[in-house]
């Protein structure tokens, strides 16, 4: 069973309202991503953290997305003004950052109507 | 554009045959690869991963093949069962901390009984 905790599991908002969801990584894992999977399937890399620190990220999340993993407190990504196309399933991932092996949370399915 | 492609979205396998699934990635600079498998619902799990250094690997009913040269990577399942019907995506990535991976958009395998 995945340790990485995201909530909330399901997340409905209007266009241009603010959608925020959380992950706690798995303990001990200092390296977050969040990822995009579309109703086309893909997976989209959005962002990554060593610690409070971004690795990498993408346009679209320099943008209209914010995120942040600060010390003893949920990561959360947030989207400042949703769009229909934000419509997706968000899913955080962990891991110990030695390698590339990942462990995924469940993920938040948001819904912009 | 997509960097790792998963050309067949399905594949249907009678039980007890070998299933196959390919994947095929575009960075030069890749060298770990691995196989996740998604249920419905759930979030993707790990199933096996190889590096560069080796060009095959084997885990039970699973073999990781690893073809550098044609940028190509596939799982076999041996003696396929019907409760390995998910869904398959491969992964790909640079060694390295907090590297990201870059996801195929996923193979659904149906084993039928």
């Amino acid at each position: 069973n995945s340790k990485v905790i995201q909530t909330p599991r399901y997340l409905v908002k209007g266009q241009g309202q603010k959608a925020k969801m959380r992950c706690i990584p798995e303990k001990g894992h200092p390296v977050v991503f969040w990822y995009q999977q579309n109703k086309n399937n893909e997976f989209k890399f959005l962002i990554n953290f060593q610690n409070q620190e971004v690795l990498q990220q993408i346009d679209m999340t320099e943008k209209r997305f914010s995120a942040e993993c600060p010390s003893n407190s949920p990561c959360s990504l947030e989207i400042q003004s949703s769009e229909a196309g934000d419509s997706a399933l968000y899913l955080c991932a962990s891991s110990l950052g030695k390698n590339t092996e990942v462990f995924f949370g469940k993920g938040t399915r948001l819904t912009v109507v | 554009g997509q960097q790792v492609k998963q050309s067949s979205p399905s594949l249907t396998v009678q039980e007890g045959g070998i299933s196959i699934l390919n994947c095929d990635y575009e960075n030069d600079m890749f060298d770990y690869f691995a196989w996740y498998k998604k249920y419905p619902d759930n979030s993707p799990t790990l199933l096996i991963s190889v590096r560069s250094n080796v060009d095959k690997r084997e885990d039970g009913r699973l073999t990781v093949f690893l073809n550098k040269s044609g940028k190509h990577f596939s799982l076999h399942i041996t003696a396929s069962q019907p409760e390995d019907t998910a869904v398959y995506l491969c992964a790909a990535g640079q060694q390295g901390t907090g590297s990201k991976l870059s996801f195929g958009k996923g193979a659904k395998l149906t084993v039928s009984p």
